[in-house]
């Protein structure tokens, strides 16, 4: 089946440490999106890739990079996790912008 | 820009009784709109999506939705729910551009108790 792969499910980094966050899609989806969603909260955008186009959102701390080397996959990076990074890390697709996204199951990231 | 609006943050509810789960949207523009639901420790999975055609839109898991588009409203409904359904569900729009990205509500947890 068609989906969306996010690795690994669960991490636990500590403060500071460096982390990388994968996701790779089987969808062949030109779009692929980085959320964040805290507890009980919606999923706020990070930044996503049209085709190799990065955009990032104007409120995304200079603390998350991304990624895309090809059309699969997609990298979140936290250089310097501090505790208030601790959330749900949703990756997503979309054939095209503002269409239908498919998720992934999310990354739980825990700092200690 | 988009915004969405859910009204309700929480909706108990018992089983095999009816809901809506309300969702009203603000554009100057033509609108995608799309319901999603989330189980704990999940992504977000999609329901339904109204594009444009008819505007009753009927989902997975036996849930529908009717675009008012001058109410600007586009509930979403079940007329008999299950333990199962209990979950957030989260309402979200765009502008039909090409270029813009999902606008997500805050989300409505819904309660389902026997």
């Amino acid at each position: 089946d068609a989906m969306v792969i996010q690795n690994p499910r669960y991490q636990v980094t500590q403060f500071g440490k460096p982390v990388t966050l994968s996701c790779s899609q089987t969808l062949n989806h030109n779009v692929m999106y980085w959320y964040q969603q805290k507890s009980s909260q919606a999923p706020k955008l990070l930044f996503h890739y049209y085709d190799k186009d990065f955009n990032n959102e104007a409120d995304t701390p200079d603390n998350f990079q991304s990624r895309r080397p090809n059309t699969s996959f997609c990298f979140l990076d936290i250089r310097s996790p501090g505790l208030g990074d601790a959330a749900m890390y949703l990756c997503a697709t979309s054939r095209v912008s503002g269409y239908e996204q498919f998720f992934g199951p999310g990354t739980r990231l825990t700092v200690l | 820009a988009q915004s969405v609006t859910q009204l309700d943050s929480q909706v108990p509810v018992f089983e095999e009784a009816p809901v809506e789960l309300r969702c009203n949207y603000s554009s100057s523009v033509s609108v995608y709109l799309f319901w999603y639901v989330q189980y704990p420790n999940q992504g977000l999975q999609l329901l339904l999506k109204y594009l444009s055609g008819s505007t009753l839109v009927k989902g997975i898991n036996g849930f529908e939705a009717e675009f008012n588009k001058s109410q600007t409203s586009f509930h979403l409904r079940k007329p008999s729910v299950h333990i199962s359904d209990t979950a957030e569900y989260f309402c979200a729009v765009s502008d039909n551009s090409g270029y813009s990205t999902l606008t997500f509500g805050k989300g409505t947890m819904l309660l389902v108790s026997p």
